[in-house]
């Protein structure tokens, strides 16, 4: 299996802030990453897939970039809304992997 | 309006057995390739099984042999059939509607609102 590597765990920051997280795949996945938001006692919601590709009715302040083996989430003002955990997913091979996740606290 | 809603999910034993559903509503159940994947504390988010339009199946390696997905499409409910309950495989478990694909492996768009699994003596 693939394995997603993200970091960090845990990240403070103020609203108002960028905030950038990072997944990084044990191999190549071209451009087969997408992203996913969990608020406490959810589900986990898509916000990115191919790498760069908003989710539909997600707001613009997310963005994601990267190819290959190395990928960015970028929230560029954060807001109070945005408290959440942050999974990376690579889709390229068979039996989807997701990473250990990035807690996001305001 | 989109949902699924599950249903199921307990404390069991080990070695026992569990049912979980997974109701849809809005949306043609039948167009769509269905999921389950787990979440746990330790082992974070973990794809279990999917069920395509034409009846195949797979599953991860650490539930095959012991679990089976299956779905009524008349009543768009998909199941996960637990049987010889771990307790590794102590859980939330999440349906999941198959969104983009790469042709290797998908993305989830709609989820459950998840059921907990316990298996413990």
């Amino acid at each position: 299996d693939i394995q997603m590597t993200q970091s960090p765990s845990t990240l403070s920051a103020s609203v108002g802030d960028r905030v950038t997280i990072t997944c990084r795949a044990s191999q190549s996945i071209s451009k087969w990453l997408a992203w996913y938001q969990q608020k406490p006692g959810k589900a986990p919601g898509l916000l990115i897939y191919g790498a760069s590709s908003l989710e539909s009715g997600v707001p613009s302040r997310f963005s994601g970039s990267g190819s290959e083996t190395e990928f960015t989430l970028t929230i560029s003002s954060l807001q109070p809304d945005d408290l959440a955990t942050y999974y990376c997913q690579q889709y390229n091979s068979y039996s989807p992997t997701f990473g250990q996740g990035t807690k996001v606290e305001i | 309006q989109v949902q699924m809603v599950q249903s199921g999910g307990g404390v069991v034993q080990p070695g026992r057995s569990l049912r979980l559903s997974c109701a849809a509503s809005g949306i043609t159940f039948t167009n769509y390739i269905m999921h389950w994947v787990r979440q746990t504390p330790g082992e974070g988010l973990e794809w279990v099984a999917v069920l395509s339009h034409n009846g195949d199946n797979y599953y991860a390696d650490s539930v095959k042999g012991r679990f089976t997905i299956s779905r009524d499409n008349s009543q768009k409910t998909l199941y996960l059939q637990m049987d010889n309950l771990r307790p590794e495989d102590t859980a939330v478990y999440y349906c999941a509607r198959e969104g983009y694909s790469s042709g290797s492996a998908p993305t989830f768009d709609i989820w459950g609102q998840g059921t907990m699994v316990t298996v413990s003596s």
